[in-house]
């Protein structure tokens, strides 16, 4: 299957402080990739739809200006948690359409102390 | 709007022993899709099978298979001969078929945590 890749896998920072998740497909293009973000033993929430070349979708709730989206190219797509707070503190993750199935990268642990 | 169920928020089974996760859906899409992920305790998501709405024969891969109804709206996941590493939280998502960009997100349920007993 088709593989994609989140870096970095954990990061811990300080609050006030801005993280960058980079996602990226390794063996294909992908002009669409989905963020998502999972509380402790809860479900997957969808945050955003990341389109090359375009601006994101962002779902409804999540704050645009405090989640920054970038898709620059047909293989990577990246997240910035700007300011970031202890209740920023998730499971962010993120996938990539490929015909009718999304390939999930392997996640990214952020914890704001 | 699409709306995915999922009544078992924890199951306990027997090694060996098959096993039946419940999912039912509610969408107002003609064609659709169906997925199964599980997601071990290191927070990957792995991809388990998909049964397309319009797919007559129920999916297999390997040990799994779905028992889909689509006129009960359930697409059941079904693990024969379970095995230790089964243990993990196992998702239940659809997404609408139709290939336009922007309608392909992934509805996601609650979740079920599966834990095998040796």
């Amino acid at each position: 299957g088709a593989v994609v890749s989140q870096h970095p896998s954990w990061v811990i920072c300080k609050s006030g402080t801005s993280v960058k998740i980079e996602c990226r497909s390794l063996d294909f293009q992908a002009t669409t990739m989905f963020w998502y973000r999972q509380f402790p033993k809860q479900s997957l929430m969808l945050m955003a739809t990341s389109n090359e070349g375009s601006k994101a979708t962002y779902e409804q709730g999540v704050e645009k200006d405090k989640f920054l989206i970038n898709h620059a190219s047909l293989t990577l797509s990246t997240l910035t948690v700007t300011s970031a707070h202890p209740e920023d503190s998730s499971f962010y993750i993120c996938s990539a359409s490929l015909h009718n199935e999304q390939f999930f990268g392997p996640g990214t642990r952020l914890t704001v102390l | 709007a699409q709306k995915i169920t999922q009544t078992q928020p924890g199951m306990f089974v027997q090694e060996k022993e098959a096993v039946t996760l419940d999912c039912t859906y509610d969408t107002s899409d003609q064609s659709y899709g169906l997925f199964w992920y599980k997601q071990p305790s290191s927070g990957e998501m792995i991809f388990l099978i998909y049964q397309g709405s319009y797919d007559e024969q129920n999916a297999t891969e390997g040990r799994y298979s779905l028992n889909f109804q689509k006129a009960r709206k359930s697409a059941n996941l079904v693990i024969s001969a379970s095995q230790l590493g089964d243990s993990a939280m196992y998702f239940c998502a659809m997404r609408p078929l139709g290939g336009l960009r922007g309608n392909e997100k992934l509805t996601f349920g609650t979740g079920t945590r599966l834990t095998i007993i040796p």
